[in-house]
């Protein structure tokens, strides 16, 4: 059975960094892609970006380039969203997928980390 | 990017259809049958209803069905049940190397 897990709910303050995890078991890891997307408080979905694990290959939303870091390491499975610097408006929930190929439908979901951001 | 247009909410009655559209672009939904449909819960994680434009994923019922015509996309629920009331979201592959992927803005399904 394919699952994607992700690490537990944050509560940070404006400046402080953060990285969050996804952890995939069930498939090959390293020959799937990982997308990373968010929920901001009673809104849609965005897509953020995507990583190819095998080779950390990745592709950033214009709204997120520059804002977060993806990364992962395929000896464990794991793919993270980090920030440098939390904002207030980075305070949402953020879900990773998995997808077979860049075009591809998100056919597995972790179950969301949510990340607030007060001062 | 724009996100792909869907209505904010569809209402129907137990056993009835209703359909939802998803209105893209000739660069977009027009261009590629890679649309896909995700149902939302509240507080739970999207689950993938549609792919490909018209596939269901194994153990999604046939009740769930998925078309496109020109720009729009559309998801068509037959015989409407409780458990259908949840959010709706579309995407669609963009043809884009920097920007693969729009979802819709979103649509909530009310079984009244």
């Amino acid at each position: 059975e394919v699952q994607l897990v992700q690490s537990g709910g944050e509560v940070k303050k404006p400046g402080e960094s953060l990285k969050i995890s996804c952890k995939g078991s069930g498939y090959s890891f390293s020959t799937n892609w990982i997308a990373w997307v968010r929920q901001m408080p009673g809104r849609g979905l965005e897509w953020m970006g995507v990583i190819y694990p095998g080779n950390s290959d990745t592709t950033y939303s214009p709204s997120f380039q520059g804002q977060v870091t993806i990364s992962a390491d395929k000896s464990i499975s794991a793919a993270y969203l980090q920030w440098s610097s939390l904002k207030a408006s980075d305070s949402a929930i953020y879900y990773c997928a998995r997808l077979n190929f860049i075009g591809g439908p998100f056919d597995s979901w972790g179950q969301g980390t949510l990340v607030s951001v007060s001062s | 990017q724009s996100a792909l247009a869907q209505p904010a909410s569809v209402s129907g009655s137990p056993g009835q259809s209703i359909t939802i559209s998803c209105t893209g672009t000739s660069n977009d939904v027009g261009s590629y049958n890679l649309v896909s449909w995700y149902q939302q819960h509240p507080d739970i994680a999207p689950k993938l209803m549609i792919y490909e434009g018209t596939k269901r994923p194994s153990g999604v019922s046939n009740r769930f069905s998925g078309s496109k015509s020109g720009n729009t996309a559309s998801l068509t629920i037959f015989g409407l049940q409780t458990e259908d009331e949840a959010d709706y979201y579309c995407s669609s592959y963009t043809g884009s190397s920097t920007f693969p992927y729009v979802f819709g803005t979103g649509t909530k399904v009310t079984v009244l």
